[in-house]
């Protein structure tokens, strides 16, 4: 085990609606970052924070945003749910001391189905 | 375009034998590149991490190998067991700032008993 914990597991939405999905880091670990995975393909980065700043970004539109708290734990907020949405969503963590991170250490993710 | 591609989508071979996985990238220049397993409604755990200045690595019955000229790796496990059985993926990162990864969509492997 990985040390990183998500919640939930699954989840079902309508198309508009809003949704927040947690992450738990393990202690130490700085760096989080979160990946959307559709069925088939390999995860896709969405963000990445360091020290509760946003630190990258990959192309996913502004109604894709986070947070990440001193406590170690982080959240993925998504507005305005669109069916293309409906994917396994993957939170990663590393123990980087300098927003610089190689080895990531997954969670095992939320299935999200947007209807 | 930038593209990372990972050979066939399913692979199945017999228990005992060596299982030899491709990634193939375009339009990069990365400094490591990493391999991470993946079974069904689990997340990615990692393998293995390759620096463009090794030409091979190795962990137990795995071994990596990073072709820089070829843009190449290759991923192969020797004595395979059905407990190998899941999907692997490559990984590279694409700005060389280590602040994100790039998957390809990964390739799924079967040993059969």
């Amino acid at each position: 085990e990985t040390g990183v914990t998500q919640s939930p597991t699954h989840l079902i939405k309508t198309r508009g609606q809003q949704v927040t999905l947690r992450c738990s880091s393990q202690s130490g670990h700085n760096t989080v970052s979160w990946y959307q995975q559709a069925l088939g393909q390999g995860p896709q980065f969405i963000f990445q924070y360091y020290r509760e700043e946003e630190n990258g970004r990959g192309n996913f539109p502004p109604r894709f945003s986070g947070l990440q708290f001193p406590n170690y734990s982080s959240e993925l907020n998504v507005n305005a749910l669109e069916l293309d949405d409906s994917a396994l969503y993957l939170c990663a963590s590393s123990p980087s001391t300098s927003g610089v991170q190689e080895t990531q250490y997954f969670g095992p993710g939320t299935r999200l189905l947007v209807l | 375009s930038q593209k990372i591609e990972q050979n066939s989508e399913a692979l199945n071979i017999q228990e005992g034998k060596t299982a030899t996985l491709t990634c193939n990238y375009t339009n990069y220049s990365p400094a490591y590149l990493q391999w991470y397993r993946q079974d069904p409604g689990r997340g990615p755990v990692f393998l293995l991490l390759i620096r463009e200045n090794e030409k091979e690595k190795r962990k137990e019955r795995l071994k990596v190998t990073f072709d820089t000229t070829l843009k190449q790796s290759l991923f192969h496990i020797t004595a395979s067991q059905p407990a190998d059985s899941a999907t692997y993926l490559c990984a590279l990162d694409p700005s060389g700032s280590a602040r994100q990864l790039t998957f390809g969509s990964g390739t799924q492997l079967t040993v059969l008993p």
